[in-house]
């Protein structure tokens, strides 16, 4: 069974500091890393989609990266806000277009 | 447009009631599923309609039954529910048919959920 595994599992951190959460993964064949937002009680929205050629994708204050020879990716967010409070889900597809979530990393930050 | 919508946002019943969970889309897209998230865990799939068929059933308890009566609209029809499957039940779909594109090149939508719980 491929395994997808976020730390931290949870994380605060004050209002305008820069952070990095951290998302492995045992599959080596994927075709893409994806990042989501989730908040409390919500549906999913996608924030990057990295493709298995590629190594990083940019939005605005968002950065992901992806090493598929080690099996990571990281989600770095710049001059974090507290409207970034929510969980963030690491996915990758596998066969098809399935998609295999990641534990989540809750993160909050506080004011 | 690119929403997916979903009705009821949250949903009480008992374990001898019979209710349905709507989805709905107008993209255009081919592909739709359904999948289940309990408290703090990644969602799970469910369901996969390609095409208006069912493509995938991830070995899920007939007492789930999905429906997909058009290429815009999603159903999952609840009978003799547990407590246990008390959930979010979140609808996804993507433009292409389940397997037509090159795996990885169609962006699932998320709807915003049904809460489910069952008494």
């Amino acid at each position: 069974k491929q395994e997808v595994t976020q730390i931290p599992a949870a994380l605060s951190v004050p209002e305008g500091e820069n952070l990095v959460l951290n998302c492995s993964f045992t599959d080596s064949a994927i075709y893409n890393l994806q990042w989501f937002r989730q908040d409390p009680g919500k549906g999913l929205t996608s924030l990057l989609l990295i493709q298995s050629s590629q190594r990083e994708q940019t939005s605005g204050r968002l950065n992901a990266s992806l090493d598929k020879s080690s099996g990571r990716s990281t989600l770095y967010i710049a001059a974090s806000q507290p409207g970034d409070s929510a969980t963030y889900l690491c996915a990758h597809t596998g066969g098809g277009n399935k998609l295999t979530f990641g534990t989540g990393t809750q993160l909050k930050v506080e004011l | 447009d690119t929403e997916v919508t979903q009705t009821p946002k949250h949903l009480v019943m008992g374990m001898t009631n019979k209710k349905s969970l709507k989805c709905e889309q107008h993209m255009g897209h081919r592909a739709m599923y359904w999948y289940k998230q309990k408290a703090k865990k990644p969602p799970e799939l469910m369901f996969v309609y390609s095409y208006e068929k069912l493509s995938i059933n991830e070995s899920v308890p007939s007492r789930f039954s999905p429906e997909c009566p058009n290429s815009s609209l999603l159903n999952l029809h609840l009978h003799a529910l547990q407590p246990e499957d008390s959930a979010l039940y979140l609808c996804a779909s993507s433009q292409e048919g389940y397997g037509f594109r090159p795996p990885g090149m169609d962006t699932q939508y998320f709807g915003p959920g049904t809460r489910l719980t069952v008494l």
